[in-house]
């Protein structure tokens, strides 16, 4: 794989059911970023990672929780999901969090909650 | 709060020139980035800047006047395929990505 890969690429869920959003990069970037992206509006963070081994919140992390075991890996876990959860989402990785560090993106995943 | 505007959508004609602009109101400046991103994909890299000035990279060129928390997205020679969303993005104090809502570029021939 190259850059940024991200699975799911898109899913109907029903309300209530646990999701976990993959994602995978290969650029060794230490920085990755969750992003939802909602029509009508700017992408919003919902969490992110600076390191292996630390998260943090973002804009609207409510719903959501990440972990980050390793560099590579940043798996987003709607716990129990509901319609407003619905949007497209992006994983993004930069080679850290710095002023200059451009970040990249993955292809997206489409989530539809009923 | 912090704040990201651009216009909605914009209209030009192929070979033409078009003015993409973004102000904005952020806790703290460490950049300002653009991104293009084509209905169904991924938002993809255009320019970076964290001088006052210009930044030119071929037919696209990127302004920036932090005095006026202004930037501007200036794109030549347009084309076809330059059809879709210009993302304007300032990273703020705690290095977060505040970003604005989109431009929709219609290019018609």
């Amino acid at each position: 794989i190259a850059g940024i890969t991200q699975a799911p690429t898109s899913q109907i869920l029903a309300a209530g059911r646990r999701m976990t959003l993959r994602c995978t990069q290969d650029m060794r970037h230490n920085a990755m970023y969750w992003y939802r992206q909602d029509l009508g509006l700017g992408l919003r963070l919902i969490h992110y990672s600076n390191t292996a081994g630390t998260t943090g919140k973002g804009e609207v992390p409510d719903g959501y929780s990440v972990s980050r075991a390793n560099t590579d890996d940043f798996p987003l876990t709607l716990a129990s999901a509901v319609p407003s959860q619905t949007s497209v989402y992006f994983c993004a990785s930069s080679v850290s969090q710095g002023g200059t560090d451009t970040q990249y993106f993955g292809p997206g995943t489409r989530l539809t909650v009923l | 709060g912090q704040n990201i505007d651009q216009p909605t959508e914009m209209t030009a004609t192929e070979g033409a020139i078009v003015q993409i602009n973004c102000t904005y109101q952020t806790s703290g400046f460490n950049g300002l980035f653009w991104y293009q991103q084509h209905a169904g994909e991924a938002p993809t890299f255009l320019s970076y800047n964290v001088l006052d000035g210009l930044e030119e990279k071929g037919r696209f060129s990127s302004f920036l006047s932090r005095s006026k928390g202004y930037s501007y997205l200036l794109l030549k020679e347009l084309q076809m395929k330059d059809s879709a969303s210009y993302l304007c993005a300032v990273k703020d104090s705690n290095y977060q990505l505040i970003w604005g809502a989109g431009t929709k570029l219609i290019i018609k021939p």
